[in-house]
């Protein structure tokens, strides 16, 4: 089975300080993903990245970054953390090839922001 | 633009079977996924459908029509354990790698 692993369940940090987020797959997947989740509004695809150093911007960028130095982790960077950016934070992973390959995803980190 | 509903709320009876609608309108189409996600937890692949028709998988079955932007998620004999949020995602390119996913529904299974 895919194991995709999230360093942290909870983490509370303050407001403008620097936050990353890991995320490990253990299924030499190509793609790896970053999504938030808040109420009403689902899974928001922040960025992705479909190879080492390679990243593209999802819908909602702004106020992140990522970095990919190895094919096996992705990290989510939040450079100056904001209230706004309180929320439940997504990773996942899929294979490159093929439409109906799904994503597997990991438990998920729920980041507060004071 | 990309644009997926769903319900957000159903209510249904243990043993009962509960239909879960999706509609999308997207820029392209090549495929839809429905995940399962227990509160707390990780969403779980469910199923796919990219041509039109109905797939079964013992109590889950999922039905898609291209023409309609319409898919729909089947739960038959419904247990307890299946009260979570359903998830509806398309991937709308072929080339895509990222899925666009609506807001989810959430259904409580009653006894």
């Amino acid at each position: 089975d895919v194991k995709v692993t999230q360093s942290s369940r909870y983490l509370v940090k303050r407001t403008g300080e620097k936050v990353f987020l890991e995320c490990v797959q253990d299924m030499d997947h190509e793609n790896m993903f970053w999504y938030r989740q808040d109420p009403g509004l689902g899974l928001r695809l922040i960025y992705f990245s479909y190879d080492v150093k390679m990243k593209e911007k999802g819908d909602i960028p702004e106020g992140y970054s990522v970095s990919r130095e190895k094919k096996e982790r992705f990290s989510l960077i939040l450079e100056s953390a904001s209230t706004n950016q309180t929320s439940m934070y997504l990773c996942a992973s899929s294979l490159q090839t093929g439409g109906r390959q799904p994503q597997h995803f990991g438990d998920g980190t729920r980041l507060s922001i004071l | 633009g990309q644009n997926i509903d769903q319900p957000t709320e159903m209510t249904a009876t243990e043993g009962a079977i509960v239909q879960i609608n999706c509609t999308y309108q997207t820029s392209g189409f090549n495929g839809l996924f429905w995940y399962q996600q227990h509160a707390g937890e990780a969403p779980t692949f469910l199923s796919y459908n990219v041509l039109d028709g109905l797939e079964e998988k013992g109590r889950f079955s999922s039905f898609l029509s291209r023409s309609k932007g319409y898919s729909y998620l089947l739960l038959k004999e419904l247990q307890m354990k299946d009260s979570a949020s359903y998830l509806c995602a398309v991937k709308a390119e072929r080339s895509a790698r990222q899925l666009t996913f609506g807001s989810g529904t959430q259904l409580t299974v009653l006894p």
